[in-house]
């Protein structure tokens, strides 16, 4: 079964300031990799996915992420965060074959300061 | 809006009840997912169903169930509630795996 590690619980950073939050992946067969934001009081927003090919993948409000198939992580970045920043991200993994369900990580809570 | 609604948006109910949390997935959608989602555990993944019939099922207690109705809308049928059932409880819906899921706003279950 796989598994995903979020390294960090809690990352403060100032704002405009760059960002990298860190997951790793634990699978033995192809995966499918997701990072997901949570807003207070909202559902999880798709921010970006790696399926196959080009190993960064570029997703929403300036945020990507690098896929390392040796150290079996898909750590996210930003180059200069902002306020509205401030959230709950999720990393998510699922198998490339079969059908089945997301398997988070814990989350880490991005908190912005001014 | 992103096309997922779950109903209610909060619910307290007392210890012992049964509760029914609802969720209309997005158009076209045929696969509807259950999460859990608390402090302590994070998101747990309860159920799912494709196209009315239920296709993996994860950390779901006995108490708990689900369906899928011949509409995709989906039902999740919480009894016996005790104080740690307390949580967030989403609902999602995905075309296939490699599109990822579309998640509602959730259900904050709040059980006094």
């Amino acid at each position: 079964a796989q598994s995903v590690t979020q390294l960090d619980s809690q990352v403060p950073v100032f704002e405009e300031a760059p960002v990298e939050l860190r997951c790793n992946y634990s699978s033995s067969v192809s995966v499918y990799l997701f990072w997901y934001v949570q807003y207070p009081n909202q559902g999880l927003q798709l921010l970006l996915k790696y399926l196959s090919g080009s190993t960064l993948v570029k997703g929403i409000n300036g945020f990507e992420a690098e896929f390392n198939k040796s150290q079996t992580s898909f750590h996210l970045r930003k180059p200069s965060v902002h306020i509205s920043d401030t959230a709950e991200y999720f990393c998510a993994v699922t198998f490339t074959s079969g059908n089945t369900p997301l398997v988070f990580g814990k989350g880490t809570r991005l908190s912005v300061i001014a | 809006d992103s096309g997922v609604t779950q109903t209610p948006k909060h619910l307290i109910t007392a210890t012992g009840q049964r509760v029914t949390l609802r969720c209309s997935p997005r158009s076209g959608d045929l696969s509807v997912y259950w999460y859990q989602q608390s402090l302590d555990q994070g998101l747990q993944f309860l159920i799912q169903y494709y196209n009315g019939e239920e296709r993996a099922k994860g950390n779901i207690l006995e108490r708990f169930s689900a369906q899928q109705f011949p509409d995709l809308h989906s039902e999740l049928n919480l009894s016996s509630l005790e104080l740690g059932d307390s949580a967030l409880y989403f609902c999602a819906s995905s075309v296939g795996p490699s599109y990822g899921y579309t998640f509602g706003s959730g259900t904050r279950l709040t059980v006094v």
